[in-house]
Order: C-alpha cells, then sequence, then structure tokens
C-alpha cells in the first residue's frame, strides 16, 4: 500500500523557516517523481514544487522560487521542502503528492495527509 | 503562466441529476489535465488524467472529455457522496489547478 506521511508543519513568524518531510512507503520511491501542492485555508490548490527522479529535473511555482528548495533522499524514501523567509501568504495545508506516472507533474493519485504551516506574528 | 478558469464556481444539484463542470486553459494544454474531488478536511482524490482517463475504482458515471483549451467534467447521476468541491489541474506547462467548483444540494 502506497503511503505518504508529512511532517514538520509548525507555527512559525514571518521571515522565518522551516523543513517539511514527507515519508514515502510501499512503492518504489526513487523511480517516481514527487510533488509538493498547498491549500490556503478556504481557499483552491496551488502546486509548489517538482523534483525528478534523481533530482536533475526540480520546477517551482513564481510565488516560492528563491525561498523554497525541493530535496529528496532516496536512500530514507524522504521527500523536503526547505522553506526560508517565509511569508503569512505560506500559510497552507502542504501536501506531498505523487503522480500515476513514473514522471508526471499532474494525475496526482496518491497524496498524504498534509502538514500545515502558519505563518504568523 | 497558464491560467485554468472553472465554472460554474458553485452548482447546486439534486441526486440524479446530471451535472457538467467546465474548465478553461488560457492557452492550449493538449490533453493534459486531470479532475480531483475534494472532501473538506481530506486531501484531493484524482478521477481523471489525461483529461479523459478514468482513475482505477472510480465510479463510470464520471467522464472527462475535451482537448486544447476547452474540458468538461461530468457526472452522469449525481450521488449523495459526490456532493464535494471539484478542481482541474493543467500539467502542460509546471501545474496549475482551477478555482474549484463547489456541488452542492
Amino acid at each position: 500500500e502506497v503511503q505518504l506521511v508529512e511532517s514538520g508543519g509548525d507555527l512559525v513568524q514571518p521571515g522565518g523557516s522551516l523543513r517539511l518531510s514527507c515519508a514515502a512507503s510501499g512503492f518504489t520511491f526513487s523511480a517516481y517523481s514527487m510533488n509538493w501542492v498547498r491549500q490556503a485555508p478556504g481557499k483552491e490548490l496551488e502546486w509548489v514544487s517538482y523534483i525528478s527522479t534523481s533530482s536533475t529535473t526540480i520546477y517551482y511555482t513564481d510565488p516560492v522560487r528563491g525561498r523554497f528548495t525541493i530535496s529528496r533522499d532516496d536512500a530514507t524514501n524522504s521527500l523536503y521542502l526547505q522553506m526560508n523567509s517565509l511569508r503569512a501568504e505560506d500559510t497552507a495545508m502542504y501536501y506531498c503528492a505523487r503522480g500515476v506516472d513514473l514522471a508526471t507533474i499532474g494525475g496526482l493519485v496518491y497524496w498524504g495527509q498534509g502538514t500545515l504551516v502558519t505563518v504568523s506574528s | 503562466d497558464i491560467q485554468m478558469t472553472q465554472s460554474p464556481s458553485t452548482l447546486s444539484a439534486s441526486v440524479g441529476d446530471r451535472v457538467t463542470i467546465t474548465c478553461r486553459a488560457s492557452q492550449s494544454i493538449s490533453s493534459w489535465l486531470a479532475w480531483y474531488q475534494q472532501k473538506p478536511g481530506k486531501a484531493p482524490k484524482l478521477l481523471i488524467n489525461k483529461a479523459s482517463t478514468l482513475e482505477s475504482g472510480v465510479p463510470s458515471r464520471f467522464s472527462g472529455s475535451g482537448s486544447g483549451t476547452e474540458f468538461t467534467l461530468t457526472i452522469s447521476s449525481l450521488q449523495p457522496d459526490d456532493f464535494a468541491t471539484y478542481y482541474c489541474q493543467q500539467y502542460h506547462l509546471y501545474s496549475t489547478f482551477g478555482q474549484g467548483t463547489q456541488v452542492e444540494i
């Protein structure tokens, strides 16, 4: 059974940093690209970042480029999102997600339960 | 950036109704479109991939169509479990979600 479990969400002050983790199991993690998607309270889904296998290709949505860094550790089946210079508008539930296909940014069939990031003073 | 516009934003319907949700892309995305269902407090659930491919385990009352810039999600006979918010997602160029369509009674 595929499982994605996020952790690391917390209350942080504006300008602060946070590192989210996603523990994957039930599939060959190294064979799949991965994504982070967020959802602000009461708002629509927003794709945040994508990382390919072997970390060769990385994409970010414009609002987070230069502040967030996606990474992966295939040895521990883990996905990460390092979030720096956090702003109030980064407040959201953050999901890690995997696609149906090996290398895809869409068609996300497996999702974690999410981890909540709140940026507030 | 590719913008995705869903309509309507809210849809009032009854059990048994045929429901259609439209998603328009600001430029052609070929068939790189997915549809999701989301219920309060839960992660999204993939319904349709590549515009019209029904995901395994999804009831056949759900169908997707379209290509280029205009896409539709159809629920042929609305069931009580279908009352939720639906999102489209383009993945032709990076990724963008639509703003969502809430299907309510």
